[in-house]
This record gives structure tokens, C-alpha cells and sequence, in this order.
């Protein structure tokens, strides 16, 4: 069965530290997103990606973060500068179709900045 | 107002029993309403659509939509052990290509 991967599971790294979150979705999927959820909150959305340009972005997706696609399969989350309020797990998801609740989410990445 | 709105619980419910989890929304023009499971230290998996008002049933998940009272909700018969974990409200926000997640509603099924 067809599954949206993402590396690293667990990352720690120093406050002011530059993340790259990796992601592949499935290959037939063109709509990708990334949410974040701190733990014991709710699934928040930060970022939808479709034919190489941010569809929408939430407040939450500031100057501090960005996505690429650099090749046909990945799909990147970078966050430049990170503080300890970036602690989350992070999840990215991709679905067939644009405006569709019906994603495919990965097992996610948590993100642990001291 | 929060866009999309569900009592955390927890909700405690015995095996075999309907387990019944409700959400309120806000946008008044959204027209796609989801359900999703997330197991303790997983990702949220889909389990139900809605998109007309009425009842949408898919084996033993029924889910129900509302759209003037602004109101789904999702029902579970013969609640399983296996059921136990945080049911997640998610909406479409209408105009914008996001899906909106409630804070979800831990469910624990007792054997």
C-alpha cells in the first residue's frame, strides 16, 4: 500500500539551529502540506504546496520556515532559525486532489530544540 | 470563535456500546466535513467523509452532518478496545486550500 514517508522520525538540535524535515509523499499525489502538532495540542495546518508554489499558509508558517520541492519525490520543510517553541512533531501529508480533507499522512517527525 | 470546535473528553465508554463523538464548526459556507483516528503517538487516519446533510454509514462508523445547526458528529457501534484513541474533527475552511483540525476527543473503550 502506497504511504507517505518522512525522515528523520526524531531530530534534536540546538536553539538557532537550521531543520530540514524530509518527506515523500505518494507518487501519484500531487497536493502536499505540512502540519505540526506540540504535544498534547491539536493538528495544526502551516503549509499547502501544489505545482511548485505555497497554495496557503498560516500564520504559524512565518519567515522562519520553507518548502521545496527539489526533485520529483521529496518535499522539504526547513526551518531557518529554530526556538524552542518549534518543538512538535511534524507531519506531512499529500493528497490526490486540491481543497480535499482526504490526506494521506506520514508517521511524522518530532523535532526537539533545547 | 474556534473553526472547528470538540469536547476533549475524555469519553469513557464500555465494550459493545455506541460510542458518540460530537464537533461544531464555524464557517457557515463549509461543505467538507471529515473524521480522523490518531492512536496515541501516530499520525491522523481517515476514517469518514461527509458532505450532505443526513447520515453516512460505513460499517460501524456512522458519521452525521448537520450543516444548519453547524453540527457533525460521529457515531461507533459495538465499541471495540481497538476503537480506544483521539477522534479528530476536520473541516474544510471554504475558500482556502486547508484543512482544519478540532483538538480531538480522546475515546477510551473499556473491556
Amino acid at each position: 500500500e502506497p504511504e507517505v514517508t518522512q525522515t528523520p522520525s526524531h531530530q534534536v538540535t540546538q536553539m538557532g539551529q537550521e531543520v530540514i524535515l524530509r518527506c515523500v509523499p505518494i507518487s501519484n499525489h500531487l497536493y502536499f502540506y505540512w502540519y505540526r502538532q506540540i504535544l498534547g495540542q491539536k493538528v495544526e495546518f502551516l503549509v499547502s504546496f501544489y505545482n511548485n508554489e505555497i497554495s496557503e499558509k498560516s500564520e504559524i508558517f512565518d519567515d522562519q520556515f520553507s518548502v521545496e520541492r527539489p526533485d520529483g519525490s521529496n518535499f522539504t520543510l526547513k526551518i531557518r532559525s529554530t526556538k524552542l517553541e518549534d518543538s512538535a512533531m511534524y507531519f506531512c501529508a499529500s493528497s490526490v486532489l486540491a481543497a480535499t480533507g482526504e490526506l494521506f499522512f506520514g508517521e511524522g517527525s518530532r523535532l526537539t530544540v533545547l | 470563535q474556534k473553526e472547528v470546535e470538540q469536547n476533549s473528553g475524555p469519553l469513557s465508554v464500555p465494550e459493545g456500546a455506541i460510542a458518540s463523538l460530537n464537533c461544531t464548526y464555524s464557517d457557515r459556507v463549509s461543505q467538507s466535513f471529515f473524521w480522523y483516528r490518531q492512536y496515541s503517538g501516530k499520525s491522523p487516519e481517515l476514517i469518514m467523509s461527509i458532505y450532505s446533510n443526513g447520515d453516512k454509514e460505513d460499517g460501524r462508523f456512522t458519521a452525521q452532518l448537520n450543516k444548519a445547526s453547524q453540527y457533525v458528529s460521529l457515531l461507533i457501534r459495538d465499541s471495540q478496545p481497538s476503537d480506544s484513541a483521539t477522534y479528530l474533527c476536520a473541516v474544510i475552511i471554504q475558500g482556502a486550500q486547508k484543512l482544519v483540525f478540532g483538538q480531538g476527543t480522546r475515546l477510551t473503550i473499556n473491556p
